[in-house]
């Protein structure tokens, strides 16, 4: 279990600019979710994947926002045309495929944390 | 909307003292409970977590308590040592709902004094 692994941990961006993360989830997990999470702040929802499928979005992520997952493995959350308020940590998480929320606890990753300028 | 309120928003504790932080939720679907601390540069790390139909759950130091009519849950950090100097989150989610978002509170920030 190596853990979930996110790239780059650091990305600092001008205004306007596009970026995207990766996130590589645990091998035998088939969820995987990004959260955003500001100073001082909880983690907060942006969307999930169950496999390659999209499943659920949160109203936070907006048009500027796309994530996706290819082949269900390894996933890429892009933010286009950056503004100063996206500027946060982006944390993803996996989880198995447990219809028991108590047997498919969330694993995150260290984040990327995005700063635009 | 915040669907689970967390207190304190800080917390002092001296080494050997014992750290309470607590939440209340309102969403009567939710119906499961983790809590999950967090070091500088980290991501968060499940700590411990309580299905409804116990009262408690404990794990070494730590220990959480459920009120379901009240509709709130605490954490009990026993004997707080100065590695336990972390954020700390509750959360919610509807336990046969395993897809759908796990909802944190805002965190509290413990200090442990050595």
């Amino acid at each position: 279990d190596t853990g979930v692994s996110q790239n780059p941990r650091h990305k600092i961006t001008k205004r306007g600019q596009n970026v995207t993360f990766r996130c590589d989830p645990i091998s035998e997990h088939n969820r995987l979710y990004w959260y955003r999470q500001t100073l001082g702040q909880g983690p907060e929802f942006l969307t999930y994947f169950q496999n390659e499928a999209q499943l659920e979005k949160s109203r936070l992520l907006s048009d500027r926002f796309s994530a996706e997952r290819p082949k269900g493995s390894f996933s890429t959350l892009e933010i286009q045309r950056t503004e100063q308020g996206d500027s946060a940590m982006y944390l993803c998480a996996s989880s198995r495929d447990r219809q028991d929320s108590y047997n498919s606890p969330l694993h995150f990753g260290n984040g990327t944390r995005l700063t635009v300028t | 909307q915040q669907q689970v309120k967390q207190s304190p928003q800080s917390l002092i504790v001296q080494k050997g003292g014992i750290s309470i932080i607590n939440c209340a939720y309102e969403n009567t679907a939710f119906d499961y409970f983790p809590w999950y601390q967090q070091f500088p540069g980290k991501g968060p790390a499940l700590l411990i977590a309580i299905r409804p139909d116990v009262s408690e759950k404990k794990e070494g130091r730590f220990t959480i308590s459920f009120n379901k009519s009240a509709k709130q849950f605490s954490l009990h950090i026993m004997d707080s040592q100065p590695g336990d100097s972390a954020t700390y989150f509750c959360a919610a989610r509807g336990r046969n709902q395993a897809g759908t978002a796990l909802i944190f509170g805002k965190g509290t920030t413990l200090s442990v004094s050595s």
